[in-house]
């Protein structure tokens, strides 16, 4: 079946615009997580969806970051304001989250450059 | 805050080589979870571990889920070219993941 998809994969914006980063989860999966990854760097936890349970907003670096789920399955990450340390891969990934596996499936990633 | 402790940073080894990786905290974790990151992509699970003392093979992959439930390493048999790439861990507690920085597998041609 189709794997968890991002768009735009890449996306360059001047400093001080706002952004939206979308995620199509797998079908099914009822956790979705939003990460960030600066380069050659390790995974950085932004937020997490569960079902219709109120978010885990606890990774967001700032108020300029924002996410919403709609209906339980996509997703999209808002930064506003954007500044240039906020270029980075931004991953999101969906787990099933069941009692049997936390097993997390990513998308490829948007690749956001802030000039 | 939990914390996971990969080792080691980066490897060069030679094709055919075996190699070995692995992961530590003070936490205990009730799952371990191994990933392949390729450049330009999303990490890619590789291997889930879910008891201690478990001993899981993916092809020449193998990852142990240790005793103490608070380590786990990760061995590659044979390596290829295709190996190359950044090996994550991540341990789950309550309802995240939480990741080992990484360990980047570079092949010496």
């Amino acid at each position: 079946g189709a794997g968890v998809s991002q768009s735009p994969s890449n996306k360059v914006t001047e400093k001080g615009k706002d952004v939206e980063l979308r995620c199509d989860p797998i079908s099914g999966h009822t956790a979705l997580y939003w990460y960030r990854q600066s380069l050659g760097q390790g995974l950085e936890f932004l937020i997490y969806f569960q079902g219709n349970s109120a978010p885990d907003k606890s990774g967001l670096p700032s108020d300029r970051f924002s996410a919403e789920r709609t209906g339980g399955s996509v997703s999209t990450l808002t930064i506003q304001r954007t500044q240039q340390e906020d270029s980075a891969v931004y991953l999101c990934a969906s787990s099933p989250e069941s009692a049997y596996t936390y097993e997390q499936y990513f998308g490829p990633g948007t690749r956001l450059t802030v000039t | 805050g939990q914390q996971l402790n990969q080792s080691p940073q980066s490897m060069f080894i030679q094709e055919g080589e075996d190699v070995s990786m692995n992961c530590t905290s003070s936490s205990i974790f009730n799952t371990w979870l191994w990933y392949k990151q390729d450049p330009g992509e999303g990490p890619v699970l590789l291997i889930a571990l879910y008891k201690a003392g478990e001993l899981t093979s993916n092809g020449r992959l193998t990852a142990q889920f240790g005793i103490t439930r608070k380590d786990s390493f990760l061995n590659i048999s044979a390596s290829i070219p295709s190996d190359v790439g950044i090996y994550f861990c991540a341990g789950h507690s309550n309802y995240q993941l939480i990741w080992g920085a990484g360990t980047k597998l570079i092949i010496k041609p």
